[in-house]
């Protein structure tokens, strides 16, 4: 069956470190992937898109790589600050049928 | 702030009741999803509408319906609830129908507890 799985522990890092999350897939090939930061109580806020034929995109110190061989995502943090602290989650989209699935998030804690 | 706004905030309801949750888009945005998230379940795709038509259909049950209107609102119709249903629905919109290229911009939610 079709999967996407995120580390469920938390990721507890100290300040000024570089934060690494993992995504990764079974049994999909999509076109694209997206990762979301979410705070407790809130909504998702969208981060990055990386294309298939896309192997790394940055933003700021964001930056997130693709392996569609692996079937995996990174998504690092560098210069981690306590302000990063919330659940990131990665997400794709079923290729062509609009339907979005997303993982269940990996709790990120930056410490002081 | 996404520019989603979703009513009521917070809804406190009975088993085998029904309810209503809105949503409405940001400005100029055409398409209005649903999702629902629970501790053990995560980010579940419901359904989405693209200018007024449903445009895909995810793991919505039967019991639950939605609709989006002429000005681009959408409500969600939750009923005979049960205990699991209660969770936090939220809503997102985007510009175009979906794709790559189309950003969702989330609501705030609606945290739903059935007794």
């Amino acid at each position: 069956s079709q999967k996407i799985e995120q580390n469920s522990e938390a990721l507890n890092i100290q300040e000024g470190k570089t934060a690494t999350l993992t995504c990764n897939y079974t049994n999909y090939s999509p076109a694209y992937l997206q990762w979301y930061r979410q705070d407790p109580g809130r909504g998702p806020v969208f981060l990055l898109l990386i294309r298939e034929n896309e192997k790394e995109k940055r933003k700021e110190r964001l930056k997130v790589t693709f392996d569609t061989t692996l079937k995996q995502s990174l998504f690092h943090i560098t210069a981690s600050q306590p302000a990063d602290s919330a659940t990131y989650l990665c997400a794709l989209e079923t290729s062509g049928t609009y339907k979005y699935i997303f993982g269940t998030g990996t709790r990120l804690k930056v410490l002081a | 702030d996404s520019g989603v706004t979703q009513t009521p905030k917070h809804l406190i309801t009975a088993t085998g009741q029904r309810v209503t949750l809105r949503c409405s888009p940001r400005s100029g945005d055409l398409s209005v999803y649903w999702y629902q998230q629970s501790l053990d379940q995560g980010l579940q795709f419901l359904i989405q509408y693209y200018n007024g038509e449903e445009r895909a259909k995810g793991n919505i049950l039967e019991r639950f319906s939605a609709q989006q209107f002429p000005d681009l609102h959408s409500e969600l119709n939750l009923s005979s609830l049960e205990l699991g249903d209660s969770a936090l629905y939220f809503c997102a919109s985007s510009v175009a129908s979906g794709g790559f290229t189309d950003t969702q911009y989330f609501g705030p939610g609606t945290r739903l507890t059935v007794l």
